[in-house]
């Protein structure tokens, strides 16, 4: 079974900076996709960012970005420039891709902080 | 175009009810997911529906049980409601199942959710 670790439960950023969040998984597979949600109070979850592992170029969206690192198993997610309305709960997630299904394997998630 | 919607957002029962949630996906959409979110568990598969057939089912007792109609909406039930079935009920669709590399249609779009509290 695949497992996601995310060992920052919180992290807080000044607005305008940026900031780094860690995300560890542990799989046997060598296909499979990374995503990063957002939760923010509405408790609406939203897509932030995907990666395809058998894609070597790290996926980015405007002001986010991820480290992919399949050898180490990483995939931390880099928020450039942060605003206020990036405060909000973010989980990584798993999906395999060896599998049919879109079953998603959660972190813990990081509660992201931004101060003024 | 619309969004995953869930009805009811808000809901309060009491131990030993039965309740049951509804999720309509995003108009073309044949996937449906859930998920119970709690704080000591955080968020957890439950199961997966693809043209009216459970797909995946993830790790709960029998009390939890869902299906999907023709037009790809789905509900899911909980029976013999117990304290710890209080959670937010998270459903998910998606363009189809599968596993197409490079494809967005099995991205996940998520609904606001429904607040299930157990008395």
């Amino acid at each position: 079974a695949q497992t996601v670790t995310q060992s920052q439960p919180e992290m807080s950023v000044q607005e305008a900076e940026t900031v780094t969040l860690s995300c560890t998984y542990d799989t046997s597979e060598s296909d499979y996709y990374l995503f990063w949600y957002k939760q923010p109070p509405s408790r609406q979850m939203i897509l932030v960012i995907r990666q395809e592992a058998y894609k070597q170029q790290n996926a980015t969206e405007n002001r986010f970005s991820v480290n992919f690192q399949k050898a180490a198993k990483s995939f931390s997610l880099k928020i450039s420039d942060s605003q206020l309305g990036d405060a909000a709960m973010y989980f990584c997630a798993y999906r395999s891709a060896e599998t049919s299904g879109s079953r998603l394997t959660f972190g813990e998630g990081t509660q992201l902080t931004v101060n003024p | 175009k619309a969004g995953v919607t869930q009805t009811p957002r808000y809901l309060i029962k009491t131990r030993g009810q039965q309740v049951t949630l509804s999720c309509s996906p995003i108009s073309g959409h044949r996937s449906v997911s859930w998920y119970q979110q709690t704080p000591g568990q955080g968020l957890q598969f439950l199961f997966e529906y693809f043209s009216e057939t459970q797909r995946n089912k993830g790790n709960f007792p029998g009390r939890f049980s869902g299906r999907q109609f023709s037009n790809s909406r789905s509900e899911m039930n909980v029976s013999t409601l117990e304290l710890g079935d209080s959670a937010l009920y998270l459903c998910a669709s998606s363009l189809q199942l599968g596993t197409a590399w490079g494809s967005g249609a099995n991205v996940l779009t998520f609904g606001a959710g429904s607040r299930l509290t157990v008395l």
